[in-house]
């Protein structure tokens, strides 16, 4: 397996854009989740999935971040519109489940908003 | 909610021994995982224990003792490509999600 793949790997914005980050995960786990990590924050969980299934968006920020998981095998985090403060990497990762606690991060998305 | 506290920096020379704290408050818990990211990378998984005690792999070992809170990480025999960050992280209520620290830099130099 490739491990989890997001894209884009970089991308600058205007505020007032729309972003759309992708994330596709391992195949056959069954969590997914995203993250967002900045030199003040740090690693701060947004959402995570299960199944398909959004089980706890309280990470998300505001309103302006929406994240979808259609299938098993494609989500996406949404901002719109976009804030200078939103300037960040944001993470995508993917776990197993069934009680095993290793979590598979994709290679993050440093997203730019000018 | 949860909580994880770790030191901001530790510093250590090549071939030294090294160990990384962790207290953590949470309303529930599953269990402490460590994770390690160097610059400009994505975390990767260290180790795990859901259970107290000592857990080895390599020249890294993990410890937790759920009754004091607290777990900690253990690194042997420092290599100058072990300077990164270190995370340990929380599993939620859930046995899912996982809540990170804000990271120890650990810097290895010669």
């Amino acid at each position: 397996d490739a491990g989890v793949i997001q894209s884009p790997r970089h991308e600058v914005t205007e505020m007032g854009q729309e972003v759309t980050l992708r994330c596709k995960p391992i195949s056959g786990h069954n969590s997914l989740f995203w993250y967002r990590q900045t030199m003040m924050r740090g690693l701060e969980l947004l959402i995570y999935f299960n199944n398909n299934v959004p089980i706890d968006d309280s990470g998300m920020p505001e309103d302006r971040f929406s994240a979808k998981m259609p299938n098993a095998s494609f989500s996406t985090l949404k901002i719109q519109p976009s804030e200078p403060r939103d300037s960040a990497v944001y993470f995508c990762a993917s776990s197993p489940g069934q009680g095993r606690a290793e979590a598979f991060f994709g290679q993050g998305t440093r997203l730019t908003v000018v | 909610g949860q909580s994880l506290e770790q030191p901001s920096e530790v510093t250590a020379v090549e071939g030294a021994i090294v160990q990384i704290n962790c207290t953590y408050q949470t309303s529930g818990f599953y269990g402490l995982s460590w994770y390690q990211q160097h610059d400009g990378g994505a975390p990767t998984f260290l180790s795990y224990n859901a259970l107290d005690g000592l857990e080895e792999t390599g020249r890294f070992s993990s410890f937790l003792s759920r009754s004091d809170s607290y777990g900690y990480l253990l690194l042997q025999e420092l290599q100058m490509k072990d300077s990164a960050s270190y995370f340990c992280a929380s599993q939620n209520q859930a046995g899912t999600a996982l809540i990170f620290g804000k990271g120890t830099t650990l810097s290895v130099s010669s």
